[in-house]
């Protein structure tokens, strides 16, 4: 069974462009989670989606960051217009329904100049 | 805010020995907790989780404590295996935080033969 995949693996644009980050969650799961990680911080929480819902959105830093998840499976989350300070490794994780383990993709690394 | 910490930020342990990575709390509410671990250029991979109701948890090769008085975690591994080389992040999850996890900045395990 295929695992959360993620792509890209690794962007690099200027500061100013857009990027489209997408994750395709296990097959069957419910739940999808987008985390981040900038340099040298914690791993932190930017929202949750239970199908094609937001059930959480209480981590997105700011209005310039917009999650998606149409139809209940793949997600996209796009950053537009991109900062500096939004360098760093954006991680998806889906769970089964309920509280269940999280299985996390392997993130997809932005870097902003 | 509240928060998940670790004391240590990097643990270099000989081959074949036990380790054990500390892990702070401040969130007594907290009901769930998890330990990841992360290898170069993957995902956090869960280890072990452990429930408030619930002082010790074993797994294969590793045990994770918990005392809710002192609001600490540990994770024990027993046996380190180069294999075992990773950073390991703790996390809490809020009673009803459906796997909004809250996670500590994390401990680079070093094994050396």
């Amino acid at each position: 069974e295929a695992g959360v995949t993620q792509f890209p693996s690794h962007s690099v644009i200027e500061k100013g462009q857009t990027v489209t980050l997408r994750c395709d969650p296990i097959s069957g799961h419910d739940n999808l989670y987008w985390y981040r990680r900038v340099m040298g911080k914690e791993i932190k929480f930017l929202l949750h989606f239970v199908k094609e819902s937001k059930q959480d959105e209480s981590g997105m830093p700011n209005n310039r960051f917009l999650a998606e998840r149409t139809g209940g499976t793949y997600s996209t989350l796009k950053v537009q217009p991109a900062e500096l300070e939004d360098s760093g490794v954006y991680f998806c994780a889906s769970s089964q329904a309920g509280v269940g383990e999280l299985f996390f993709g392997e993130g997809s690394r932005l870097t902003v100049l | 805010g509240e928060s998940v910490g670790l004391h240590l930020p990097t643990l270099s342990v000989q081959e074949g020995d036990n380790s054990i990575i500390n892990c702070a709390y401040s969130n007594s509410a907290s009901d769930y907790f998890i330990w990841y671990k992360q290898e170069s250029g993957k995902g956090p991979q869960f280890i072990i989780d452990i429930r408030s109701n619930m002082d010790k948890r074993q797994g294969q090769r590793v045990t994770v404590l918990l005392n809710k008085t002192v609001k600490h975690l540990s994770l024990q591994i027993a046996a380190t295996q180069p294999g075992d080389s990773a950073v390991y992040f703790c996390a809490e999850t809020p009673v009803g935080g459906y796997n909004k996890l809250i996670f500590g900045a994390g401990t680079r395990l070093a094994v050396h033969p």
